[in-house]
Formats: structure tokens, sequence, C-alpha cells
């Protein structure tokens, strides 16, 4: 099936300084990604959806500007936290779709901010 | 708009009996919909999905789901549960004839079985 990789799968960073979460799509181009993010016990909360060579659709509520989205590829989206604080730490999950129906998620990465 | 309703929070239930995890939707038009898994710290694993025909639908790992258009429901099932199944499973929708891109997601459900 389908492979979503996320990198790091875990990261601490200290408070203030930014952080960088690479998705691919290991096999499959995926002109739709999406940026989750979930509290512990807790359901999925969509932080935006980005399409290739265009910029992010950011649901109500999340900063544009703290949570940087870069689509800069068909495998490839990023987010980047600017200037991380302590409420920030969460599991952030991407996920892919390659075509109509499906979306293929990411292992996750846990950020931690000290 | 379109949501997703998990009435339990937790289910629990013995080795080798069957198991239900309940989902309703709503959507204004047809909806598309999926089951997923999440183990601990891990992201959401693809069980199954619903997109047209049969209303029974067949899975990974032994589950099914039975879509019910009158009920709006769909509920995951699995005749014989084993104690590898407990995770944290949720159900999602997507209105196939909104102009919606993304899955809404409900609240989860975690699911334990005892041995």
């Amino acid at each position: 099936g389908a492979v979503v990789s996320q990198h790091p799968s875990w990261v601490i960073c200290k408070s203030g300084t930014s952080v960088k979460i690479e998705c691919r799509s290991l096999d499959f181009q995926a002109t739709t990604m999406f940026w989750y993010r979930q509290f512990p016990k807790q359901s999925l909360m969509l932080m935006a959806t980005s399409n290739e060579g265009s910029k992010a659709t950011y649901e109500q509520g999340v900063e544009k500007d703290k949570f940087l989205i870069n689509h800069a590829s068909l495998t490839l989206s990023t987010l980047t936290v600017t200037s991380a604080h302590p409420e920030d730490s969460s599991f952030y999950i991407c996920s892919a779709r390659p075509d109509t129906y499906e979306q293929y998620f990411g292992p996750g990465t846990r950020l931690t901010v000290t | 708009a379109q949501s997703v309703a998990q009435p339990e929070d937790q289910v629990n239930v013995a080795e080798g009996n069957p198991l239900t995890v309940k989902c309703t939707y709503s959507v204004s038009g047809n909806p598309y919909l999926f089951w997923y898994v999440q183990y601990p710290n891990r992201g959401l694993q693809f069980l199954l999905k619903y997109i047209t025909g049969d209303n029974l639908v067949k899975g990974s790992y032994g589950f099914e789901a039975e879509f019910n258009k009158s009920q709006t429901s769909f509920h995951l099932k699995k005749p014989s549960a084993l104690v590898s199944d407990s995770a944290l499973y949720f159900c999602a929708v997507r209105d196939r004839s909104g102009s919606a891109r993304q899955l809404t997601f409900g609240s989860g459900t975690q699911l334990t079985v005892l041995p």
C-alpha cells in the first residue's frame, strides 16, 4: 500500500526555537497533503491543507505565521513550527491523498518544547 | 457541514468475543466513510472504507463495517476479538458531493480486549 513517512519521529526543542517536520509520500504522488495535530487520547484536529505549488489553506484558529507549511513537490510537504512554546508540544501527523478517496497517514512526530 | 459521532469513548470486550465500535455520521450528500486504527505514538492505519456498492465492507485484520444509510451509521465489527486489537479507533467521513476535501474524524473509541 501507499506509504507516508515523517521525519523526525520525535524532537525536543527549547522554547523560542523553530522546528521543521518533513512529510513524504514514498511511492505515490500527492497533490494534496494535510497536517493534523493530536493531543493525548483525543481526535485529530486538521490544521491545514496544502496543495503542491500553492499556499496552504489553514483552519480557523491556526496561526499561519506560526505554523509554516510548504508543499514544494508532489512528494514533500514541510511544517515549520516557528518560535515554539511549550503549548505547541503535541503529536503532529501528516496525511497525503493520491486520489479522490483515500488518505494515507504518516507515523507522526512527537514534538516536546521545553 | 459534515460530522462524525463515536458515542463510546471506551469499549471493553473479552478475547474471542465479537466486538462492535459504533459510528454515526452526518453529511449533506452521500458519504465516503472510513475506519482507521491508531496504536500508541503511531500514525493512523487504514482499516476499511465505504465508497459505493455493497453495504457490508470487509477490511484488514478481519474487521468489517456495515453502511446503513437510513440510520446514518457505519459500525465497525469483528467476529472474534484479539488482545492485539486493543487500540484507538477512528471513524471518518467526507461528503462526496460537497466542496470539503478533507476528512472529518470522530472523537475516537479506545478498544480494550481483555485476555
